[in-house]
């Protein structure tokens, strides 16, 4: 069981806009820690997607969005493309935890 | 440019231990700390635990204590992560993974790991 919590699987049509959720509590996300996002391709590791809540690392196209209130996050994905499909996901810290980062379980999204 | 480089994959047999590297190069090795991160065979990302590569300081998430090494030789830009006591439960995909502190994003990643462990 994740720390975070995201829904198993989203889905949306080519160019249409898409959702992911992250949802945790009051010693990770709502304690004030940056949530950050990862793309996982098929068969490769994970790459940094979205950084300190809302932050695109260069070279990640503006289609990619995140922000953060209170316990939650979201990541937003426009213009869906076939290449998005992938999983995704969450990353957190947890104070209640030993020194650690915290994942949500993953997304995947299907590009229909 | 930073990149890690992870050694190759293992097959170990359960109660063995497998010991992983990650060389890093492309920045200054003890600027950044290092985690460790799993994915077992469908699964998603767990993460293991941290070292510091500056002084070597370590921790481990609660899971893995007791069972889970970081060491690091700063005389080549190498981290290890040694696990003992193998279950198949621990056939994954481990990945070393750069971060500035516990708490920040993790911007440069290994190419995994795949150890598997089978009788």
């Amino acid at each position: 069981q994740s720390v975070l919590t995201q829904p198993p699987s989203v889905s949306g049509a080519p160019g249409q806009r898409v959702t992911i959720s992250c949802t945790g509590s009051s010693s990770n996300i709502g304690a004030g820690y940056d949530v950050h996002w990862y793309q996982q391709l098929p068969g490769t590791a994970p790459k940094l997607l979205i950084y300190g809540n809302s932050n695109r690392p260069s070279g990640v196209p503006d289609r990619f969005s995140g922000s953060k209130s209170g316990t939650s996050a979201s990541l937003a994905i426009s213009g869906l493309q076939a290449e998005d499909e992938a999983d995704y996901y969450c990353q957190s810290y947890d104070s209640s935890l030993s020194g650690s980062g915290v994942f949500g379980g993953g997304t995947k999204l299907t590009v229909l | 440019q930073v990149q890690l480089v992870q050694s190759g994959a293992e097959v170990k047999k359960p109660g063995a231990s497998v010991k992983v590297s990650c060389k890093a190069s492309g920045y200054t090795f003890t600027s950044y700390y290092m985690h460790w991160v799993r994915q077992a065979p469908g699964q998603g990302l767990e993460w293991m635990g941290i070292i510091n590569p500056s002084g070597g300081s370590t921790s481990y998430a609660q899971k893995f204590q007791g069972r889970v090494t970081m060491t690091r030789d700063t005389s080549t830009s190498t981290v290890y992560m040694e696990l003992s006591s193998l279950r198949s439960e621990d056939t994954a995909v481990y990945y070393c993974a750069r971060g500035r502190s516990s708490s920040s994003w993790w911007d440069y990643w290994g190419q995994g790991t795949l150890v598997t462990v089978s009788s």
